[in-house]
């Protein structure tokens, strides 16, 4: 069946460095989105991207679709303590009309 | 602010008793996922509805586990009989279309 993966499984940064999540998938997907978890919470929608080669931004997030929408990236700029989470990606298979979440990169924040 | 709502918030049961989990979408969505999450497995998809009419509960074990939406209003998740093992956070969530807005869970724990 389809999985997704997503590297690094876990990041310790020191704020204000820079960090970025990746997301595979082992089938082409329609879609992908982005979920953010806080610690003891739930998955809270980031974002979707649709189109071969989209890049997304809000504020410090930078979101990628590959150009065979296979992969994405999401990439924080200057990290806060804010972002501190986990961060799945989620694929919409095409012709299945399924989601697939990903494995999720926990990303912890030191001030 | 709309939310998803579920209910209980956590449950302590013991093997081989039945288990219901409930859950109110956000008004106007017209579907409804129900989620699983476990350290090992990560964020399972169990189930979900499109205007109330199950689509997809392959990810779902048939033989203890039934997903019903007896109402726009209401989606019902049930454990008949729980096992240990079925010990997670479950989530439902409900959107328009694939983005999706999850509830705070029910967090389980089966003795």
């Amino acid at each position: 069946g389809q999985q997704v993966m997503q590297i690094p499984q876990y990041q310790h940064v020191q704020e204000g460095e820079d960090f970025t999540t990746y997301c595979n998938s082992s089938t082409t997907l329609s879609n992908i989105q982005w979920y953010k978890q806080r610690p003891g919470g739930h998955p809270v929608f980031l974002i979707q991207l649709v189109k071969s080669g989209e890049v997304k931004k809000q504020k410090r997030l930078t979101f990628q679709f590959g150009e065979a929408k296979k992969n994405s990236s999401l990439h924080i700029t200057a990290t806060q303590t804010t972002d501190v989470g986990t961060y799945f990606c989620a694929g919409e298979n095409t012709g299945f009309q399924k989601l697939v979440f990903g494995t999720g990169t926990r990303l912890l924040v030191s001030p | 602010d709309a939310r998803v709502t579920q209910t209980p918030r956590h449950k302590v049961t013991e093997m081989g008793q039945e288990v219901t989990m409930r859950c109110q979408p956000i008004l106007g969505h017209n579907t409804v996922f129900w989620y699983r999450q476990t350290m090992m497995q990560g964020l399972e998809l169990l189930a979900y509805f499109r205007n109330r009419a199950p689509l997809d509960d392959s990810g779902m074990p048939k033989d203890r586990f039934s997903a019903e939406m007896p109402d726009a209003t209401l989606a019902t998740l049930k454990i008949q009989p729980s096992e240990p093992r079925d010990s997670a956070v479950y989530f439902c969530a409900s959107g328009l279309g694939w983005s999706q807005y999850f509830g705070p869970g029910t967090r389980l724990l089966v003795l």
